[in-house]
């Protein structure tokens, strides 16, 4: 059961353009959510997030918006930058309630090419 | 400012083996984390220590798969009698405990391959 999807696998836009990466959810018990983006042979690494009391959550050229009613959440990147280029996944902590919001269910991933 | 460190990088080995993986957390860091990744999906939750004690295991870790982190430093993963299945990415995180502010630090990950 995937209960976080990212149905684009992969995206590619020019250098200064807006990027738009998408995620969707089925559990509605999820309060938070978290973008990470991944380089090749690295680490994935946390870049932004936002609380479901929340529809917006901005960082520099980065902002999330969330809307619950759709269980739908789109990371904006602006202006875009080749160095952006990267795998990014949507999470969410699955422990509902519990003692540990690291344990997270992430999306397959989208692929950001940033042409230049 | 030292990193998640994962060694080795790379583990290539034959099925029916035993393979361990290790994992030094960033230091001040309480809780450490256990994840795999397979080509073309997100990482999947494996296990997760605060400290020492290992408070909680998905049901992807079987029996042939035990974590430990002694004194609550590093950690170490066992993989015994290896399958090709368990081929992937094995990701280690660290992070303090902060509520919905915990964020995750990830090391680069042991590439394990089973021929």
């Amino acid at each position: 059961d995937q209960q976080v999807k990212q149905n684009s696998p992969s995206l590619s836009v020019q250098e200064g353009r807006i990027s738009i990466l998408n995620c969707d959810y089925t559990n509605s018990m999820f309060d938070y959510f978290l973008w990470y983006k991944k380089y090749p042979a690295e680490g994935p690494t946390f870049l932004i997030s936002i609380s479901s009391i929340k529809d917006k959550n901005e960082d520099g050229r980065f902002t999330v918006f969330l809307n619950k009613s759709a269980k739908h959440l789109s990371l904006h990147i602006v202006p875009s930058q080749p160095g952006d280029s990267a795998v990014y996944f949507c999470a969410a902590p699955t422990n509902a309630g519990g003692t540990s919001y690291g344990k997270l269910t992430f999306g397959q991933g989208t692929i950001l090419t940033v042409h230049p | 400012d030292t990193g998640v460190s994962q060694n080795p990088r790379h583990k290539i080995t034959k099925r029916g083996q035993n393979v361990t993986f290790r994992c030094d957390p960033i230091s001040e860091h309480n809780r450490l984390y256990w994840y795999r990744q397979t080509l073309g999906q997100g990482p999947e939750f494996l296990t997760y220590f605060q400290n020492e004690a290992q408070l909680e295991k998905s049901r992807l870790l079987s029996d042939r798969f035990s974590a430990e982190r002694p004194k609550g430093s590093f950690s170490t993963l066992e993989i015994q009698r290896t399958e090709q299945g368990d081929s992937a990415m094995y990701l280690c995180a660290s992070s303090y405990d902060r509520g919905r502010g915990e964020k995750l630090f990830f090391g680069s990950g042991t590439q394990l391959s089973v021929l």
